[in-house]
Order: C-alpha cells, then structure tokens, then sequence
C-alpha cells in the first residue's frame, strides 16, 4: 500500500497558481496517482489522473518525475470557490484484486481574496 | 461520467437504533465497493471493503457486527450501522470500482447524527 504524505495545509491568494506535492516513496510499478477535491460535507471529486510525466486537463495539471516517488498537481489561477481539501490517491486501476485505497492526511487549501 | 449514488445523504436516529446506508453504481457495474468514514476535519478512514457475492473485509479496529456491509448485486452495497450511539456519528462515504476499467469512483456521503 503506498502511503502518500502532503503538506497538511496551504494558503493562497485568488489568481495564483497553486502547486500541491504529494510524496508516494513506495509507489509500486502498476499504481496510478489521482487527486481528488473534497468540500465540506460532499464526497471527493476527481481531478486528474496520471502514471508518469505530465497530464493537463481543463482543471489541472499533474507533473509526475521520472521515479514516480512524487507527484505534485498545478492549479492555475485559483479563485475562492477553489478553498477545499486536496487528495492525493495512488493505486492501480485494477479490475479485481484486494488492493485498499488508503488517503493521507491530505492538504486544506485556503484561498484568500 | 460515471455516478455513484448515495442514499440517504442525511440521517438523523435515536440512540439504539440502526440505520442503513446505500451506495450504488448509476452506470457501470462494481466488483468491489468501499467504505469510509470522515469525522470533522479529518481524512477519510477506511473502514472495509466489501466484494459482490462475498463477506467484507474490514479494517483493524472496525467492529463488522456493528457496521454490517452487504454487497448482493454488481451495482449496490449497504452499510448498517447497528445499535447506532452517538459515537457512532460521522460522514460515511463509499467508494464502487469500475469493473471493466478498474477507476474508482465516489459517492457523495451520507452524514449520519445519532441523538
């Protein structure tokens, strides 16, 4: 099970560029990483999903080093509405398996007008 | 994309009581579904992960008679929570995977309040 490490909390100002960096040391060769968006009292929402490299979406960016270990996820241009809890995810897309998806502590990010 | 559903998204019970939660997958079908528990400002806990047509497996510390899991069909599985005490109040969330492609999709929550 890969355990993920984030910086627990982060501030920012609205019209910023955020970048987020998870930690996933022991990342096995098959897991993919995948950031979800929680607000209060909703579940996560997915963000962006990727194995290695760099993959953008209307959202998000997500840049993956070479050794996997880490990965960090780029928002461009926050606004307010952007204040929630970021998660970091890694595991396989497998289709059966006993594989637990396991969350970290995540990072509460704030963004102040 | 795809959804998954759950009901009810807010329960309030008496102590004693037992309440059941559903999580169901709208579009695909979920070999394994799992469950989560978030108290305020915390992370989500994994409580247990339950396969369709088999018993959960849960998590150390989880009691499996008290948060009962039932996964009978591809596309659902509940959770109750039996003899619910206040303790027991949290936001529950359940996650389905993707049986043809393997993605793991969210529920939106359910808070449960146990008074």
């Amino acid at each position: 099970l890969a355990k993920t490490t984030q910086p627990i909390s982060m501030d920012s100002y609205e019209g910023q560029e955020v970048n987020i960096t998870c930690s996933h040391n022991n990342i096995a060769t098959n897991d993919y990483i995948t950031w979800y968006q929680q607000f209060p009292s909703q579940g996560p929402r997915f963000i962006i999903q990727g194995y290695k490299t760099k993959v953008t979406n209307e959202v998000a960016s997500l840049f993956i080093p070479a050794d996997r270990k880490s990965s960090t996820l780029s928002l461009p241009r926050v606004s307010l509405s952007d204040t929630a809890v970021y998660y970091c995810l890694v595991g396989p897309k497998s289709t059966s398996g006993t594989y637990k998806y396991i969350f970290g502590t995540g990072t509460r990010l704030k963004v102040l007008a | 994309g795809a959804v998954v559903s759950q009901h009810p998204s807010r329960v309030i019970c008496k102590s004693g009581t037992s309440v059941k939660i559903e999580c169901r997958s709208l579009d695909f079908q979920a070999t394994t579904m799992f469950w989560y528990r978030q108290f305020p400002k915390q992370s989500l806990m994994l409580m247990a992960t339950s396969n369709e047509g088999s018993k959960a497996t849960y998590e150390q510390g989880v009691e499996k008679d008290k948060f009962l899991i039932n996964h009978a069909s591809l596309t659902l599985s509940t959770l109750t929570v039996t003899s619910a005490h206040p303790e027991d109040s949290s936001f529950y969330i359940c996650s389905a995977r993707d049986r043809g492609t393997g993605e793991l999709f969210f529920g939106e929550g359910s808070r449960l309040t146990v008074l």
